[in-house]
């Protein structure tokens, strides 16, 4: 089975701010990444997929990049609204989701 | 409008089943691979299976083969999870998602005597 280690577990930043979320599979999975927003009481929300490809609605300020093994989601410009948890999914070999990060504001 | 409504989720004695419903409109039905994803209370998302199209092909996260069968009728455009033998460690909201794109709003399985 593959594994998914995602860091940071939590975040803190200001309005404003650029922040990273990485995802670390344990082999490589091909770019099939996909990375999801959720808010509490709420299902998860895709916003990019496939490593860089942005789902329909997702802004722009929300970007991925990565190969092999590794991978990286940013949020530039950090608004109100991104409050919330994310989610790195790898979908080369069945599903495993990585542990999640809480992004709170400083 | 893409809708995913599940469906079936309650409180259950361990040991006992349950079987949760996924009503899909919205999409052709059988064009989508689909899965269901689990999340316990304060804790992260799990996959717990996924099916084929056809209903041929499905997999299953190793904690819940033997108890767990996924299915699907494409004809009803819905999707299935027959719960056996469920366990404390099985309490979570289950979400039914067309393989990751669209989700629907969860239900809620406790499990506990």
């Amino acid at each position: 089975d593959i594994q998914m280690t995602q860091s940071p577990p939590s975040l803190s930043a200001s309005l404003g701010d650029k922040v990273t979320i990485t995802c670390q599979a344990s082999q490589n999975i091909n770019k099939y990444i996909a990375w999801y927003q959720q808010k509490p009481g709420k299902a998860p929300r895709q916003l990019i997929r496939y490593t860089s490809t942005l789902v329909s609605g997702t802004p722009s300020r929300f970007s991925g990049s990565g190969s092999g093994r590794d991978y990286s989601f940013s949020i530039s410009n950090v608004e109100s609204e991104d409050i919330a948890s994310y989610y790195c999914l790898q979908y080369d070999n069945l599903w495993t989701f990585g542990g999640g990060t809480k992004l709170e504001l400083k | 409008e893409v809708q995913l409504v599940e469906s079936g989720g309650g409180l259950v004695q361990p040991g006992r089943s349950l079987k949760l419903s996924c009503a899909a409109s919205g999409f052709t039905f059988s064009d989508y691979y689909m899965a269901w994803v689990r999340q316990a209370p304060t804790k992260g998302l799990e996959w717990v299976a996924s099916i084929s199209y056809d209903g041929g092909s499905t997999y299953y996260r190793d904690s819940v083969k033997g108890r767990f069968t996924i299915s699907r009728d494409n004809a009803k455009s819905s999707l299935y999870l027959q719960m056996d033998s469920l366990r404390s460690e099985d309490t979570a909201t289950y979400y039914c998602t067309t393989g990751g794109a669209y989700w629907g709003q969860g239900t809620l399985v406790t499990v506990s005597s």
